[in-house]
């Protein structure tokens, strides 16, 4: 049962323009949402999140916008550059009532972004 | 500040060995959690240490195991390593502290078992 999707596999974009990154939840317990980026063996990189009380949240380049009756939250990168080319991970956590998620995110598939100069 | 750090970076066992992995969270980071990450599962929630005490535990057998110092490093365990084993495993770190916290991954450590 994979809660979180990222039904992009692949996404290609040019430089400078907008990149469009989506994901899709099912598990309405779902509070908190991050997205990362990660390169072939290394960690992935927090970018930017979001709480369930928020409908958008910006910095920098980045924006994430949340849509919490349609379970879709969407990353933009504007504008896109080379050095974006990377896996990109959606993320999402319940807190409990204590307000705390006991660590466990749960993960997208990933989408493959290229940027091309 | 130092990010996470794992340790070893990469690690070639046999098939019903154990393993060790060693991951020291950012300095004043309470909760360490672990991850799997393989081709097939993606990532995958291993378990969540907090002041030295497991407070969440992922889908993964018995085999797997890990526990937490007084000082917030952590480390993980398996036992009889099976080839299904070969993985990036990934610890990430947060404050734990208000609501919401992001968590940082370290590089990872790279298992193949043989």
């Amino acid at each position: 049962d994979q809660q979180v999707k990222q039904n992009s596999p692949s996404l290609s974009v040019q430089e400078g323009r907008i990149s469009i990154l989506n994901c899709d939840y099912t598990n309405s317990m779902f509070d908190y949402f991050l997205w990362y980026k990660k390169y072939p063996a290394e960690g992935p990189t927090f970018l930017i999140s979001i709480s369930s009380i928020k409908d958008k949240n910006e910095d920098g380049r980045f924006t994430v916008f949340l849509n919490k009756s349609a379970k879709h939250l969407s990353l933009h990168i504007v504008p896109s550059q080379p050095g974006d080319s990377a896996v990109y991970f959606c993320a999402a956590s319940t807190t409990n009532a204590g307000g705390t998620s006991y660590g466990k995110l749960t993960f997208g598939q990933g989408t493959i972004l290229t940027v091309h100069p | 500040k130092a990010g996470v750090t794992q340790t070893p970076r990469y690690l070639i066992k046999t098939r019903g060995q154990q393993v060790t992995l060693s991951c020291s969270p950012i300095s004043g980071h309470r909760s360490v959690s672990w991850y799997q990450q393989t081709p097939g599962q993606g990532l995958q929630f291993l378990f969540e240490y907090f002041s030295e005490t497991q407070r969440n535990k992922g889908n993964f057998p018995g085999r797997f195991s890990g526990r937490q110092f007084s000082n917030s490093r952590s480390e993980m365990n398996v036992s009889t390593l099976e080839l299904g084993d070969s993985a990036l495993y990934l610890c990430a770190s947060s404050r734990s502290s208000g609501t919401y916290n992001e968590q940082f991954f370290g590089p990872g450590t790279r298992l193949t078992v043989l």
